[in-house]
């Protein structure tokens, strides 16, 4: 099945470190985002790329950089983690010609800066 | 005010009863919106999708808009253990210049055997 891959699923790191999360997806879809999701905070966008040559910020993108290698990989890196980053990371994508803006989620990738 | 606002706490229904679920939004100009639900540990998937105010019905579930008040919800039906979840209600601030979607912190719903 067409599918939406984080890797890693589960990572720990240490405050200062520089920390790549990755994404892959066979959908064929031009659209892809990041997003974190804090405990009674929600989803909250953090990049989204249109193509491959448009990078947008999202509400809470200070601390983070993106990457779109390809139509198919988007990378989400943490230069220096610091512990309030410590969350929930979902990468997604959409269709824009098909449902409006309906998203398909990758697995998540837990993030924990000790 | 938040963007997409979902007030409720967690939602305890016995099951076979109604669950009722509301979400509103600040953005005037928004045209699509949406409820995704969430079991624990896993991603966000779609099972609602409205555009026109009104009434939308899907199986079990049916979602209301009306965007003169700014405000969407979602009824569960005959409620099953299986609707136990995070439902989170998202909506496309396109009147903001940018077409993304904004969600709400999520309503856990419990239904209870």
């Amino acid at each position: 099945d067409a599918d939406v891959t984080q890797t890693p699923r589960n990572r720990i790191t240490k405050t200062g470190k520089r920390i790549m999360l990755e994404c892959s997806q066979t959908k064929g879809h031009d659209r892809m985002y990041w997003y974190r999701q804090d405990p009674g905070l929600g989803l909250r966008l953090i990049y989204y790329s249109f193509d491959v040559k448009d990078i947008n910020k999202g509400e809470i993108s200070d601390g983070y950089s993106v990457s779109r290698q390809a139509q198919a990989k988007f990378s989400l890196s943490l230069e220096s983690a610091i512990p309030n980053q410590t969350a929930l990371y979902f990468c997604a994508t959409s269709d824009p010609g098909s449902d409006n803006e309906k998203l398909f989620f990758g697995s998540g990738t837990q993030l924990s800066v000790l | 005010q938040k963007e997409v606002e979902q007030n409720s706490g967690p939602l305890s229904v016995p099951e076979g009863a109604i669950a009722s679920l509301n979400c509103t939004y600040s953005d005037r100009g928004s045209q699509s919106f949406f409820w995704y639900r969430q079991y624990s540990g896993k991603s966000p998937e779609l099972i609602m999708s409205i555009y026109s105010n009104g009434d939308k019905e899907d199986g079990r579930f049916t979602a209301q808009l009306n965007k003169a008040s700014q405000y969407v919800s979602l009824l569960i039906r005959d409620s099953q253990p299986s609707d136990s979840a995070t439902y989170l209600c998202a909506v496309n601030m396109f009147g903001y210049g940018n077409n993304r979607l904004a969600f709400g912190k999520g309503n856990q719903v419990v239904v209870i055997p």
